[in-house]
């Protein structure tokens, strides 16, 4: 099994429409986890980070399932802008390496 | 808050010259340093991570190497390029424990 795992879509998501996707992690004492943007030849961005159950962040929400080891991102009333690929990554309880899932792709469509 | 530098911004080598990518960190102490690498249309790999200065530690490339000289100082480095060598080359910092990675812009790297 992979670290880190994600749907790499695309979601095809209407303009205003609801998305969520998930980030299935195996290292079970992952500590934090951190969803990042990634625009075309862009470097990623930090959107949101996750250090309990969950975040919410206007439009968008993560929420935490340690028991299934995942995290899901749910952004609501989507924009054209918010098409990009979205990476998850979780930091692990020791050490320092941070790997990252493949990514999910968002099309937002008018 | 943080900022880190790469470049160059893009570089076009041929097959077997060598390559040094630099990463420059500002606005931090000891950082935690990376270097990851995203091919065409894929997820980002990770290469090489380093928590202090000489300590480096390798995660695939077997003709990549990385070297920190400097606490704020991260390279990465080849004596001969594969046409596989090919992406975007991203740096990274992060304070360590349960804090975010920060990016700086990347080098896109074609090797012809």
């Amino acid at each position: 099994r992979k670290e880190v795992e994600q749907d790499p879509g695309p979601f095809n998501v209407p303009e205003g429409a609801t998305v969520a996707f998930n980030c299935t992690y195996s290292n079970s004492a992952s500590q934090s986890f951190f969803w990042y943007r990634q625009d075309c030849r862009k470097e990623p961005k930090l959107l949101m980070s996750v250090y309990s159950s969950g975040n919410e962040d206007g439009r968008f929400t993560a929420q935490l399932n340690r028991a299934s080891q995942y995290i899901s991102l749910l952004i609501r009333d989507s924009k054209l802008s918010d098409s990009a690929t979205y990476l998850c990554v979780p930091t692990p309880a020791a050490g320092n390496k941070l790997t990252f899932g493949g990514g999910t792709r968002v099309l937002v469509k008018p | 808050s943080q900022t880190i530098h790469q470049w160059p911004a893009t570089l076009v080598q041929p097959v077997g010259s060598p390559l040094s990518l630099e990463c420059t960190v500002e606005g931090t102490s000891n950082p935690n340093l990376y270097w990851y690498r995203q091919a065409a249309g894929r997820g980002l790999q990770l290469l090489f991570y380093s928590v202090g200065i000489g300590q480096i530690s390798s995660e695939v490339p077997q003709n990549l190497s990385a070297s920190r000289p400097q606490d704020r100082q991260f390279i990465l480095s080849s004596k001969k390029l594969l046409l596989s060598d090919s992406g975007f080359y991203l740096c990274a910092s992060a304070g360590g424990g349960r804090t975010p990675l920060h990016f700086g812009n990347g080098t896109r790297l074609t090797v012809t």
